[in-house]
């Protein structure tokens, strides 16, 4: 079945500094790949999707490139902010949803002052 | 837009006990899923509707966990006997449908089986 597998946290960073966290998949289908972000006492929530190989999402100023080949979707911000602090979600699904999403089992991201 | 209502968000249950939660999905949306969220395994898939039918309850754990959705505007997960290793987030998310839609998660119900 599919499987997503991404970078395991807790990852710690200051203000400014740059954040990637890595996400590789296994599928069989063609999917959409997503980054969910979720904050404390909240569900997680859509950051960005990509449903097409080679191209790249973007928010907030975070962004990653759907990479076929590689079988990646690796998430990178390049100035993290106090307010980035939180669990960030890669995950995989079909256009239909027949499956639900496939997720990572989150990186807890914390970014101090 | 209220979003994807879950309630209770937190309820404390017996070993042994029935536990039910409550989904509202967002008004208009066709499609309904429950996901379970724990430290070790992450958010794993339990089950998903499509038009208040179910289309498909893999994740679901056969013998005690079942999943209604008698109407448009509620779905719920039952979870008889409840067991320790029950104690989970549940999230309900729902979106509009087949396609490239986003689905919107709830906050989540928090259940813990003492």
């Amino acid at each position: 079945g599919d499987s997503v597998t991404q970078t395991e946290g807790p990852v710690t960073l200051s203000e400014g500094t740059s954040l990637t966290v890595n996400c590789s998949y296994e599928t069989k289908q063609y999917p959409t790949l997503f980054w969910y972000v979720q904050y404390p006492g909240e569900g997680p929530q859509l950051l960005f999707k990509v449903p097409k190989a080679n191209e790249k999402g973007s928010n907030r100023g975070f962004e990653a490139t759907y990479n076929k080949e590689a079988t990646s979707f690796h998430l990178q911000k390049a100035s993290v902010q106090e307010s980035d602090s939180a669990v960030y979600y890669c995950a995989l699904g079909e256009n239909n949803y027949a499956q639900g999403l496939t997720f990572g089992l989150g990186t807890r991201v914390s970014v101090f002052p | 837009n209220a979003g994807v209502i879950q309630t209770p968000r937190h309820k404390v249950t017996g070993k042994g006990q029935e536990a039910t939660l409550w989904c509202e999905p967002i008004s208009g949306h066709s499609a309904v899923f429950w996901y379970r969220q724990t430290i070790v395994q992450g958010l794993e898939f339990l089950t998903y509707f499509r038009n208040q039918a179910p289309i498909d309850d893999s994740g679901m754990p056969k013998e005690r966990f079942s999943a209604q959705m008698p109407n448009q505007s509620h779905s719920t997960l039952k979870i008889q006997s409840t067991q320790p290793q029950d104690s989970a987030v549940y999230l309900c998310a729902s979106s509009g449908g087949q396609g490239n839609t986003e689905v919107f998660f709830g906050k989540g119900t928090r259940l813990t089986v003492v």
